[in-house]
């Protein structure tokens, strides 16, 4: 299973909008609504921020939201603020019931 | 609250095997996976596989196959993951995740505070 497609890095100054795109395939991305985001601050675990498409769990910003479309999902986060500065994944559930990540997205705000 | 408490740093020969465990509490273990996931020195995400914590089934990544064995205790709510035929590739660090319990099941949720491997002669 080939990892999800994601831009190596992304920047924005704060107060901007970023969007991080996630591309896939129809075994993918594109099977359901199992797409999943998290945040990944150097030396600690990922943190889950968006999952099942669009969906933010307790304590999550509302300035972080999800979106797909076909075999390609999307992370925006507005509003940017110094604490965003993270590596951001992507991550899919597949028709095999296993499971897919994207390489990741260093975001820097400027 | 979930946590997820694995075990300590490893480190290992080339050709040995390694042997992880993740004990977690604050929420039903046999209702959700686990999974387990790697991450390599200043690399991304590398999805390894997942165990049914009721059944004891698992499904492996394809790169894993034949290397990789998953279990768990449901006396002690607590899964293992072993990985033989270590070579320097495998020197990361190894996350348990839940399967579930924050998001009823749909994606990867809780993390593992995460386990170093090093693996050099």
């Amino acid at each position: 299973q080939s990892a999800l497609t994601q831009p190596p890095s992304v920047s924005g100054s704060p107060g901007q909008s970023v969007t991080i795109s996630c591309t896939g395939t129809s075994s993918d991305i594109g099977r359901d609504n199992r797409v999943s985001w998290y945040q990944q601050a150097p030396g600690t675990a990922p943190k889950l921020i968006i999952y099942g498409v669009t969906n933010r769990p307790s304590g999550v910003p509302d300035r972080f939201s999800g979106s797909k479309s076909g075999n390609t999902a999307s992370l925006t986060i507005s509003g940017l603020q110094a604490e965003d500065e993270a590596v951001y994944y992507c991550t899919s559930c597949t028709t095999s019931i296993t499971w897919v990540f994207g390489g990741g997205t260093k975001l820097t705000v400027l | 609250q979930v946590q997820l408490v694995q075990s300590g740093a490893e480190v290992k020969e080339p050709g040995a095997s390694i042997k992880v465990s993740c004990k977690a509490s604050g929420y039903t273990f046999t209702r959700y996976y686990m999974h387990w996931v790697r991450q390599a020195p200043g690399q991304g995400l590398d999805w390894m596989g997942w165990i049914n914590s009721y059944s004891g089934g698992t499904k492996y990544a394809e790169n894993f196959q034949g290397r990789v064995t998953m279990t768990r205790d449901t006396s002690i709510n607590t899964a293992y993951l072993e990985l033989s035929s270590l070579t320097s590739d495998d020197t990361a660090v190894y996350y348990c995740a839940t399967g579930g319990p924050l998001t009823a099941g749909v994606t990867i949720d809780y993390w593992g505070p995460g386990t170093l491997v090093t693996v050099f002669s």
